[in-house]
């Protein structure tokens, strides 16, 4: 029973260029959350997405950050023109929902490192 | 009113110590109060959660009380172990109506020495 899955682990991306960072959420799950943990910090709420909908944005950068979650496929994080700032780690994470369940379950991480 | 507020940000304890982590919130429409622990590289691990409507739940060693007068709930971890050093994040949810996000405090690094 696979839990959530990240991809890249590990992302080093020079200024400038776009950094996708992919999730998969546990099967079963149609909910997915994204959350950012910079160094010597902890998480921040980013994104909250269902299968071809975001509910709430209201974490995100207002520029160069976008997100989605496809019918099909994984749900995927895009920075563009990535600055030194964005360097952080990146986590999702996915939940039923259903049954008044809150319980939300994290994957690895993607570190994305800025040059 | 959407913060959660989290001490102590750093804590030693003894091989078989008992470890408090204490948090508090303003906002009380939240319903749903998860305990996760990081190891370093890794990402957070659900560790245990409580209701509002419960004043205490307790799962092996792990346990919350939950103070919902005060605003306040806490994670306890008794005969804390080496392999309990991680840090630990309180969070808190709001209802999904207002969209399920975890709103984090900013974590307590522990530390247990043998």
């Amino acid at each position: 029973n696979a839990g959530v899955m990240q991809n890249p682990r590990h992302l080093v991306r020079r200024r400038g260029q776009e950094a996708r960072l992919r999730c998969s959420p546990m099967k079963g799950h149609s909910h997915v959350y994204w959350y950012r943990q910079l160094p010597e910090e902890g998480l921040k709420f980013m994104v909250y997405l269902q299968k071809e909908n975001i509910i709430d944005e209201s974490g995100m950068p207002k520029e160069r950050f976008s997100a989605e979650f496809p019918k099909e496929g994984p749900s995927i994080l895009r920075i563009q023109q990535v600055v030194r700032g964005d360097s952080a780690a990146y986590f999702c994470a996915s939940s039923l929902v259903e049954g008044g369940s809150y319980e939300q379950y994290f994957g690895p991480g993607t570190r994305l490192t800025v040059t | 009113q959407q913060q959660v507020k989290q001490s102590p940000q750093s804590l030693i304890v003894q091989k078989g110590g008992i470890s408090i982590i204490n948090c508090a919130y303003e906002n009380t429409a939240f319903d749903y109060f998860p305990w996760y622990q990081q190891f370093p590289g890794k990402g957070p691990a659900l560790l245990i959660a409580i209701r509002p409507d419960v004043s205490e739940k307790k799962e092996g060693r792990f346990t919350i009380s939950f103070n919902k007068s005060a605003k306040q709930f806490s994670l306890h971890i008794m005969d804390s172990q080496p392999g309990d050093s991680a840090t630990y994040f309180c969070a808190a949810v709001p209802p999904y109506n207002q969209g399920g996000k975890l709103i984090f405090g900013q974590g307590t690094e522990l530390s247990v020495k043998p």
